[in-house]
């Protein structure tokens, strides 16, 4: 079967840094994807990583491991803005199908 | 300005009408998406396009129509066939690169509810 794990919800402080695990079970792996999506908004794309290892891309950084099934976006220095759903999503091979997992609702708090 | 535009915002029906959803894209992607999101639920695939004249079924496709005659539009319909069509109804779209890895394009949504 095709799965994507990643917690439910998260609470931060203003600051901080959170990071967000995503864990995967999928037939096939062509890459992972994460999207911030704010109440009620589009899903925007955040960062896409293909191959094993760390994407810093300002704030936020994504790491992947293929073997371990695994990845986690890390955001540094929390804005109450960054108060949103961060989506977990998985491209398959072979077609078009992208997996989305139900997204961590992140809580920034001052 | 590129985008993907989708409309209305909030959609209201009565149980057993048929509702057409709208989506435009001005980006020149040649694959567009329709999703179906519902409250602690990713994203579900009902129907994707990789080229005019030409879509698939996703996950839930049963109660769902769609066309794709232009490049631009590719509008959703909600048949009185679907059993439970309240939903948050997202468009995408990406351009056809590298298949499953293209990043996709989202845009505003639709609220539906019916009553």
């Amino acid at each position: 079967g095709q799965n994507i794990d990643q917690p439910t919800e998260m609470t931060a402080t203003e600051g901080a840094i959170v990071q967000i695990n995503c864990t995967y079970q999928t037939s096939g792996f062509n890459g992972l994807f994460w999207y911030q999506q704010h109440a009620g908004e589009a899903p925007t794309f955040l960062s896409y990583n293909v191959l094993d290892g760390l994407e810093e891309k300002g704030r936020f950084s994504s790491f992947l491991s293929r073997s371990k099934g695994y990845s986690y976006l890390l955001l540094k220095e929390l804005q109450m803005k960054d108060s949103a759903s961060y989506l977990c999503a998985v491209g398959s091979t072979g077609g078009f199908k992208t997996i989305f997992g139900a997204g961590t609702r992140l809580f920034v708090k001052a | 300005d590129g985008g993907i535009t989708q409309s209305p915002k909030y959609l209201f029906r009565k149980e057993g009408q048929n509702v057409t959803l709208s989506c435009e894209q001005n980006l020149n992607h040649d694959a567009m998406y329709w999703y179906r999101q519902d409250p602690g639920q990713g994203l579900r695939l009902i129907y994707y396009s990789q080229i005019v004249n030409d879509f698939q079924k996703g996950d839930i496709a049963e109660g769902y129509s769609v066309s794709r005659e232009k490049k631009e539009s590719f509008p959703l319909t909600v048949t009185s066939a679907q059993k439970n069509p309240t939903a948050f109804y997202l468009c995408a779209s990406s351009p056809v690169e590298r298949g499953s890895t293209d990043t996709q394009y989202f845009g505003p949504g639709t609220r539906l509810t019916v009553l």
